[in-house]
């Protein structure tokens, strides 16, 4: 089971962009996905849990998705801000393994 | 406040060995599922080994397995990589992370992380 993600997306300030990522291999609604943002520097920090639950602190600005259509799950920044430039990577399970994508960098131009 | 702070990184040589460790503070260690998570230099995540909450289950990724052990010292309140036999692509900044598998998924936590540099 493999999760890809774009290597890349921009997107301006102020406007809502969606990182995907597809699963390969499997079912991707058979188990939970997860969203870290890392940016520069810094450890990641989860921004989305069980496809689409915000932890607290994490702006409502975030949201997550699954489709099982399209086998892939989505996450969605809106309103962006300068400070939302960073990686962002999916992640689930594989049975006895856990699982990243590969991971998006998001330009805010 | 929940804290994992990692230490034990550093430069080894190849077919060398190392301990990581990761101290948790703000939890009971024993309760919470455990993982490692490696990242390569510029490059993305990737899991290494996780362990159940009981220390019962553990898990490892192919590309370690055989040569790393994940462990626990609920005493002191810290986990363990051990990693024997490293490789040049075992280099990466390691990360303990709290409740990524077999735990509360609205309370993960990643530690600050510790780097691994094996090379002659």
């Amino acid at each position: 089971f493999m999760l890809t993600q774009p290597h890349s997306v921009s997107e301006s300030s102020g406007k809502t962009v969606t990182i995907s990522c597809a699963g390969t291999g499997g079912s991707i609604a058979s188990n939970y996905v997860q969203w870290y943002q890392q940016r520069p520097g810094s450890a990641p920090t989860i921004v989305i849990y069980e496809d689409k639950q915000r932890p607290s602190g994490v702006p409502d600005r975030f949201s997550g998705s699954v489709a099982r259509s399209s086998n892939s799950a989505s996450l969605t920044i809106s309103g962006l801000k300068t400070e939302d430039e960073a990686d962002y990577y999916c992640q689930s399970y594989d049975g006895t393994s856990v699982v990243f994508g590969g991971g998006t960098k998001l330009t805010v131009l | 406040e929940v804290q994992l702070v990692e230490s034990g990184g550093g430069l080894v040589q190849p077919g060398g060995s190392l301990r990581l460790s990761c101290a948790a503070s703000g939890f009971t260690l024993e309760i919470n599922g455990m993982t490692w998570v490696r990242q390569a230099p510029g490059k993305g995540l990737e899991w290494v080994s996780s362990i159940s909450g009981s220390g019962a289950r553990t898990f490892y990724a192919d590309s370690v397995e055989g040569r790393f052990t994940i462990s626990r010292d609920n005493s002191k309140n810290t986990l363990y990589l051990q990693m024997n036999n490293l490789r040049a692509e075992d280099t990466a900044t390691f990360y303990c992370v709290k409740d990524l598998w077999f735990g509360d998924l609205s309370s993960v936590a990643w530690g600050q992380g510790t780097l691994v540099t094996v090379s002659s």
